[in-house]
């Protein structure tokens, strides 16, 4: 049988609608931040990155604001498309060097 | 057509049996990196190589090895120490810049146990 895994939180919104995917990071040394998007059984893909010195940063139809006072992020997507469902992970990375740690991931679901 | 290639696409594995999984990249990285993801969990860090010859344990190595002998290759070894080895594996590359670390991923390996 399938083993029993920790359970994503869900994010189900309209298309057409925004939404808007939170992430608490634990690091306050972090000092830059990535949103990527995996859909079922493929690697995650690279959406938008924002450094430590920025707290917004806009891509096509995706803005990540950044809250270093309270270690929030959030990636909102514009005008969501059944394409846009999938599960999104932020990742950060604390003070240079290559390692990232990432988050546990919100599975968006997109209704028609 | 440029990008990270992992092989197989599945594997299945028999107990006391060591596999071994296959990353490669053409995006001339110099970073390497090898995640294990477990259903409805993010990633965990396995190895990660931020240059040939080198290369150093991650979070959860126990069970693992890597090797490093060509920049574009960083193939991942399952051992039969590795009790739970049923999970989806991913690998990534990354320039390995201090400025900015976007990692890559390749489309995984998913492992099971017969």
């Amino acid at each position: 049988g399938e083993s029993v895994g920790l359970h994503l939180p869900t994010l189900s919104v309209q298309e057409g609608d925004n939404s808007i995917i939170n992430c608490a990071y634990s690091n306050s040394a972090s000092d830059y931040f990535i949103w990527y998007k995996q859909e079922s059984g493929k690697g995650p893909q690279f959406i938008i990155d924002i450094r430590s010195n920025m707290d917004k940063r806009q891509g096509q139809r995706v803005t990540v604001l950044l809250n270093k006072t309270v270690k929030h992020l959030s990636l909102q997507i514009a005008a969501t498309q059944p394409g846009d469902s999938a599960v999104y992970f932020c990742a950060e990375n604390t003070g240079g060097g290559n390692k990232l740690t990432f988050g546990t991931g919100t599975q968006l679901k997109v209704e028609l | 057509d440029g990008g990270i290639t992992q092989s197989p696409k599945y594997l299945f594995r028999k107990e006391g049996q060591n596999v071994t999984l296959s990353c490669e990249q053409n995006l001339n990285h110099d970073a390497m990196y090898w995640y294990r993801q477990d259903p409805g969990q993010g990633l965990r860090l396995i190895y990660y190589s931020q240059i040939v010859n080198d290369f150093q344990k991650g979070d959860i190595a126990e069970g693992y090895s890597v090797s490093r002998e060509k920049k574009e290759s960083f193939p991942l070894t399952v051992t039969s120490a590795q009790k739970n080895p049923t999970a989806f594996y991913l690998c990534a590359s990354s320039i390995g810049t201090l400025a900015k670390n976007i990692q890559y991923f390749g489309a995984g390996t998913r492992l099971s146990v017969l």
